[in-house]
């Protein structure tokens, strides 16, 4: 069965650091998003992308943030210079051709600890 | 206030028991509801989702929608050990572009 994959599956980094995240989302899906989710709360929308370009981002994702999808196959998210308060898991996820936002394949995530 | 609330729990069951789940939101212009589950230290996976109000069945679960009252549920018949995890429920926003979840529920199904 087709998954999202993600990559590292924890980071553990300085405050101030830059750190990228790295996802493949299913091969024929065209819609991908990052979510995150911090230690005991909700998980939360960041980004959504499309087409080669940000479709939506929430207030999280400031300008600390930032996407790309430098080929056919990797999506990442970037964070320049990290804080305490980024140590979360981050949840990549893609939607595929037919279905609505809410029909999300959620990979496994990566876990960031921020020191 | 909060878009979608949920209980935390955790909800401790025995197997064979039916689960009941429930969520609250607060925009009456949200129409597609999803229920997930997360294992620990896995992605959430989707198992249901219902569109409006109305109840949808896919075989032990059942989710149903309430938008008189604002109300989310998912009921599981014949609890099993397997089905021990947190339950998200989650609304897609009025824009249809993101989805906002609630803080889950933990489940434990005892044998």
């Amino acid at each position: 069965e087709p998954e999202v994959t993600q990559t590292p599956s924890h980071q553990v980094t300085q405050m101030g650091q830059e750190v990228i995240l790295r996802c493949v989302p299913i091969s024929n899906h065209l819609y991908f998003y990052w979510y995150r989710q911090i230690l005991g709360q909700k998980v939360e929308f960041l980004v959504s992308f499309y087409n080669n370009e940000i479709s939506e981002k929430s207030e999280i994702f400031d300008d600390q943030f930032s996407v790309e999808r430098p080929d056919g196959s990797n999506f990442t998210l970037k964070i320049r210079s990290t804080k305490l308060e980024d140590s979360a898991m981050y949840f990549c996820a893609s939607v595929g051709p037919g279905s609505n936002t809410g029909e999300l394949f959620f990979g496994e995530g990566s876990r960031l600890t921020v020191l | 206030q909060k878009e979608v609330e949920q209980d935390p729990g955790p909800l401790s069951v025995p197997e064979g028991a039916i689960v009941s789940l429930n969520c609250t939101y607060s925009n009456s212009a949200f129409q597609y509801f999803m229920w997930y589950r997360q294992y620990s230290r896995k992605g959430p996976e989707l198992l249901m989702y219902t569109y409006s109000s109305g109840n949808k069945e896919d075989g032990r679960f059942t989710a149903q929608v309430d938008k008189s009252s604002k109300y989310i549920s998912l009921f599981i018949r014949d609890s099993q050990p397997s089905d021990s995890a947190t339950y998200l429920c989650a609304a897609l926003n009025q824009a249809g572009t993101a989805l906002i979840f609630g803080k889950g529920t933990t489940l434990s199904v005892s044998s």
